[in-house]
């Protein structure tokens, strides 16, 4: 079975640009996941959605935004890009709390 | 405080050596705990999960809880280079909420043959 895939895998974007991240889950999970990872650091919660409705939202700025599709998928959007949204996004989908699996990550360099 | 306090090392160990990985927590409401491995510039890779206090092995690796003392650990026996990587740990809550993880800073773990 194939694992969570995420694209692209890089991307260099200017400040004040903005990007979009995309997200498929394993197959037969509804629920999917956004984190921020930056160097040196664990990954941080941005997202969940669960049947295309979000369930929780972490301490990120309303630049941030998500969205679920009715196949599962999702995408993360970022605005105003700032110097400081130069990170590894991740991506984890589950069918439920314990077992989250996450994808190769997105790594976002802002210049 | 940090809600999830890890060493992030770094830690290095002599091939065949058991290493033992440690997070401390501050809140009573996680429930659930993970260990993650990173390697270099991927995804975290999910090794064990547990939901309640005491140990839970598999193959060379056993997670043990104790909620008591808001402490969790993850051994590694007979270590590998292969092992060399960054271990994360992470805990959720129960109830209707979000499956939202929090993380610990990781602890990277070299293993020299």
């Amino acid at each position: 079975d194939a694992g969570v895939t995420q694209s692209p895998t890089h991307l260099i974007k200017t400040r004040g640009q903005h990007v979009t991240l995309r997200c498929s889950p394993i197959s037969g999970h509804k629920s999917v996941s956004w984190y921020q990872q930056v160097l040196g650091q664990g990954p941080q919660f941005i997202f969940q959605y669960y049947e295309k409705e979000e369930r929780g939202r972490g301490n990120f700025p309303d630049r941030f935004s998500a969205r679920q599709f009715p196949n599962y998928s999702s995408e993360l959007n970022v605005n105003a890009l700032l110097l400081g949204d130069s990170a590894l996004y991740l991506c984890a989908s589950s069918l439920d709390r314990m077992a989250q699996y996450f994808g190769p990550g997105t790594r976002l360099l802002v210049l | 405080q940090k809600e999830v306090e890890q060493d992030p090392g770094p830690l290095s160990v002599p091939e065949g050596a058991i290493v033992s990985l440690n997070c401390t927590y501050s809140n009573s409401a996680f429930q659930y705990f993970m260990w993650y491995r990173q390697y270099s510039r991927k995804g975290p890779e999910l090794l064990m999960y547990t939901y309640s206090s005491g140990n839970k092995e598999d193959g060379r690796f056993t997670a043990q809880v104790d909620k008591s003392s808001k402490y969790i650990s993850l051994f590694i026996r007979d270590s590998q280079p292969s092992d060399s990587a960054t271990y994360l740990c992470a805990m959720t809550g129960s109830g209707a909420g979000s499956y939202q993880l929090t993380f610990g800073k990781g602890t990277k773990l070299s293993v020299i043959p």
